[in-house]
C-alpha cells in the first residue's frame, strides 16, 4: 500500500519568512496529493491540492509543486503570518482505482513567529 | 465546499461502555465517508471505509467487532466503540467524498475519554 512521508516535523520561521515542507510517496498510482492544514483540536481543512496532471499550483500565497518521476510534492508558503501557525499534512491517493483512499504524512508542526 | 457534521465532539465515559459517534453529510450525498482516529501530535490514521448499504472495509489491525460501523443511509455513517478502555480515548474524525475526485472534507471531529 501506499506510504507517505513528510518532513521536517517542526518548522519555526520568522514572520515574513518561506516556510516549505516536503513529501515523498511510494505508490506510483498515486495521482491526487492535497494538504490539509489544522488547529489545535479541530478537523483538518483543504487549502491547496494537486493532480498529477500537473507540475505546480498556487494559490496566492500557498503554493505545491509536484515531480512524479522523483515521488515527492511540496508546500511552499511565502510571506508566512503567525496565523500560518498549525500542523500541515500531506497526503496522497489514487482516485482511479478503489475506494480512493487518502494515506496521511505524519505532519509538519509550523510556527511562525512575529 | 461540502460540509461533514460529526456528532458528539466530545464524550467522556465510562470503561466497558459503549460509544456511538455519528458523521453526517449535510448538503451532499456521500456512498462512502472514512473513519480516522489521531493520537495527540500524531497524524490521521485510516480505520475504515464505510460504504453505504454495505458492510464497512477495516485496515490491518483494526478490530471490526469493537468498532462498528454502520452507513445506513446516503448522508449518515456511525462509527460505534463497543466495551471502550482508556486506550480507546482518541480524536476520531470522519470524512466523505463530494463530487470531485479524491478531494474530501471532514467532520468536526469527535474527543472521546475513556475513564
Amino acid at each position: 500500500g501506499e506510504n507517505v512521508e513528510q518532513h521536517p516535523s517542526t518548522l519555526s520561521v520568522q514572520e515574513g519568512d518561506s516556510a516549505v515542507i516536503k513529501c515523498t510517496y511510494s505508490d506510483s498510482a498515486s495521482n491526487y496529493f492535497p494538504w490539509y492544514k489544522q488547529e489545535l483540536g479541530k478537523r483538518p481543512q483543504l487549502i491547496i491540492d494537486i493532480r498529477s496532471n500537473v507540475g505546480e499550483k498556487k494559490d496566492q500565497r500557498i503554493a505545491v509543486t509536484l515531480n512524479k518521476t522523483a515521488k515527492h510534492f511540496s508546500l511552499h508558503i511565502t510571506e508566512t503570518q503567525p496565523e500560518d501557525s498549525a500542523v500541515y499534512f500531506c497526503a496522497a491517493s489514487d482516485v482511479n482505482t478503489g475506494f480512493q483512499k487518502l494515506v496521511f504524512g505524519t505532519g509538519t508542526r509550523l510556527l511562525v513567529s512575529p | 465546499g461540502a460540509v461533514v457534521s460529526q456528532h458528539p465532539s466530545r464524550v467522556i465515559c465510562k470503561s466497558g461502555t459503549s460509544v456511538k459517534i455519528e458523521c453526517r453529510s449535510l448538503d451532499f450525498q456521500a456512498t462512502t465517508m472514512f473513519w480516522y482516529r489521531q493520537f495527540p501530535k500524531q497524524s490521521l490514521m485510516l480505520m475504515a471505509t464505510s460504504n453505504e448499504g454495505s458492510k464497512a472495509t477495516y485496515e490491518q489491525g483494526v478490530e471490526k467487532d469493537k468498532f462498528l460501523i454502520n452507513h445506513a443511509s446516503l448522508t449518515l455513517s456511525t462509527l460505534t466503540v463497543t466495551s471502550a478502555h482508556p486506550e480507546d480515548s482518541s480524536f476520531y474524525i470522519c470524512s466523505a467524498r463530494a463530487r470531485t475526485p479524491g478531494e474530501l472534507f471532514f467532520g468536526e471531529g469527535s474527543r472521546l475519554t475513556v475513564l
